[in-house]
C-alpha cells in the first residue's frame, strides 16, 4: 500500500513559470514532510520540510503549502529555472516518540524546464 | 567531507553470479538504508540498519542480504542475481536520535547502476 501518492509523474514547464507537485497521504500519524530533490548521477538529496504545525514554508523559490484537513501537501517552484531540471520526490514521515520513523517516498516527478 | 559513499558505481553482471555493493558514510550515523529507484516506482525501501548487528526487511528485501558488523558500512549483497534485480541502488544514512528539528535528513550515496543479464 502506497503511503505517500505524487503526482503529476512528469512536468514540462517553461522558464519563468510556475510548477506544482502534489502528493497525498492518508496516515494521519505522520508529522514531517520533506521534499528530496535528484538530478541526473546524484543521489536524491533534502530541498526542503514542513511540519504540519505551519501551513506555508518558503526557502528562495521553492515554497511547500501544506493542507493538514486535506491530508495534502505540494511543491511550488516560482521563476523555474532550467537548473532546476530534476527529479523531485515527496516523503512523510513520523518524528515523535524515542525512535526517529522511517521516511515513505512518493514514486517522483520528473520536472523539465524549457529554456 | 561528510559524505555516503558506494562501490561500485556501475556493474553489468550475468544471472547468478554473487556480487556486493559496498557502502560506507564516514559521518558516524546510526541508521543506514538500502533504496532501489525504478522508473514510474520512485524510491523503494530494500533493507535498512537502525544500528551495529540490527537489520529489518524494507518493502522489496527479496533477492537481497545486508549485514552491519561496523558502523560505517552497510554491504548489500545479491547472492544470484537475476535481470528484475537490474536497477540504480542507493545507499542512505542518518543519525539518530532526532527530538531535534531537522534529524530526520536522510544523506544518500551517488548511486549504483547495476545490469544483470
Amino acid at each position: 500500500q502506497q503511503q505517500v501518492k505524487q503526482s503529476p509523474q512528469s512536468l514540462i514547464v517553461q522558464k519563468g513559470g510556475i510548477s506544482i507537485i502534489n502528493c497525498a497521504y492518508e496516515n494521519t500519524a505522520f508529522d514531517y514532510f520533506p521534499w528530496y530533490q535528484q538530478f541526473p548521477g546524484k543521489g536524491p538529496a533534502l530541498l526542503i520540510a514542513i511540519r504540519p504545525d505551519v501551513s506555508e514554508k518558503k526557502e528562495g523559490r521553492f515554497t511547500i503549502s501544506f493542507n493538514k484537513s486535506a491530508k495534502q501537501f505540494s511543491l511550488h517552484i516560482m521563476d523555474s529555472q532550467p537548473g532546476d531540471s530534476a527529479t523531485y520526490f515527496c516523503a512523510a514521515s513520523i518524528e515523535r516518540g524515542s525512535t526517529l520513523g522511517r521516511l515513505y517516498f512518493g514514486r517522483g516527478t520528473q520536472l523539465t524546464v524549457w529554456p | 567531507e561528510a559524505q555516503v559513499t558506494q562501490n561500485p558505481r556501475y556493474l553489468i553482471t550475468v544471472t547468478g553470479k554473487k556480487l556486493t555493493v559496498t557502502c560506507s558514510q564516514n559521518m558516524n550515523h546510526e541508521y543506514m538504508s538500502w533504496y532501489r529507484q525504478d522508473p514510474g516506482l520512485g524510491l523503494r525501501q530494500i533493507y535498512y540498519s537502525m544500528n551495529v548487528e540490527v537489520t529489518d526487511k524494507g518493502d522489496v528485501p527479496e533477492g537481497y542480504k545486508v549485514s552491519r558488523k561496523e558502523k560505517r558500512n552497510f554491504p548489500l549483497i545479491l547472492e544470484s542475481p537475476s535481470p528484475n534485480q537490474t536497477s540504480l541502488y542507493f545507499c542512505a544514512s542518518r543519525r539518530d536520535r532526532g527530538s531535534q528539528s531537522g534529524a530526520n535528513v536522510l544523506t544518500f550515496g551517488a548511486g549504483s547502476r547495476l545490469t544483470v543479464l
